[in-house]
């Protein structure tokens, strides 16, 4: 079965300092790893796919298949980026299904 | 504008009746999912499907049932609501490799009383 931890529920940071968001995976086959971010009255929304590399709004995330890993982060963080952030799982094959972790509410203090 | 719609986006109802969340999207997506939050809680599949007349349960196990008969069109009703349904509902498609992620609609939390 596969299952996504997102051990902080809530994470404070001041403005301008680095932001790390935790997340770990238990997955058999070959993970494809999501970022979802909800900023407040907005739906969820895609913020970044481990596959594709990128980064978006200055955060990126690796994946580490050694210690099942794809925590997201950014080297200074802004008070815009105050929001709910999940991190997903998908499974392969056709079902193509996302397993969601909790979430982490994070918060950029001025 | 390409998209995927839910009404109602609030919806408060009596214990007993029947209700139906609307989702529709416009992005000629062939996946498309219900998943159920509880404020502050991680999403739970409750149903999905992968094209016309193809639904499927998901992990969490609900009460509610889903029709797929038009590819833009997933709508999910509760027969007899109950005060335990009271959740938030969220609606999202994908194009079918999943490659791109989900699309996620605005929602619908459902009060019932």
């Amino acid at each position: 079965a596969q299952r996504v931890t997102q051990p902080e529920k809530l994470l404070s940071v001041f403005k301008g300092a680095p932001v790390e968001l935790k997340c770990n995976y238990s997955y058999s086959g070959s993970p494809e790893l999501f970022w979802y971010v909800q900023y407040s009255r907005q739906r969820l929304q895609l913020l970044l796919r481990h596959i594709s590399r990128e980064s978006i709004k200055g955060f990126t995330a690796d994946l580490n298949k050694g210690e099942t890993s794809f925590h997201l982060k950014k080297p200074f963080a802004q008070e815009e980026d105050s929001a709910m952030y999940y991190c997903a799982l998908g499974s392969s094959g056709s079902a193509r299904q996302l397993t969601f972790g909790s979430g982490t509410q994070l918060t950029v203090l001025p | 504008e390409a998209d995927i719609y839910q009404t109602p986006r609030y919806l408060v109802i009596g214990t007993g009746k029947k209700i139906t969340l609307e989702c529709s999207q416009t992005m000629g997506h062939d996946k498309m999912y219900w998943y159920q939050q509880d404020p502050g809680m991680e999403l739970h599949l409750i149903h999905y499907s992968y094209g016309v007349n193809s639904t499927e349960k998901g992990d969490l196990s609900s009460e509610s049932t889903v029709s797929r008969i038009r590819t833009e069109h997933f709508p999910l009703t509760l027969e007899s609501a109950r005060p335990s349904h009271t959740s938030q509902y969220l609606c999202a498609s994908s194009e079918f490799s999943g490659y791109y992620g989900y699309t996620f609609g605005s929602g619908t939390r459902l009060t019932v009383v």
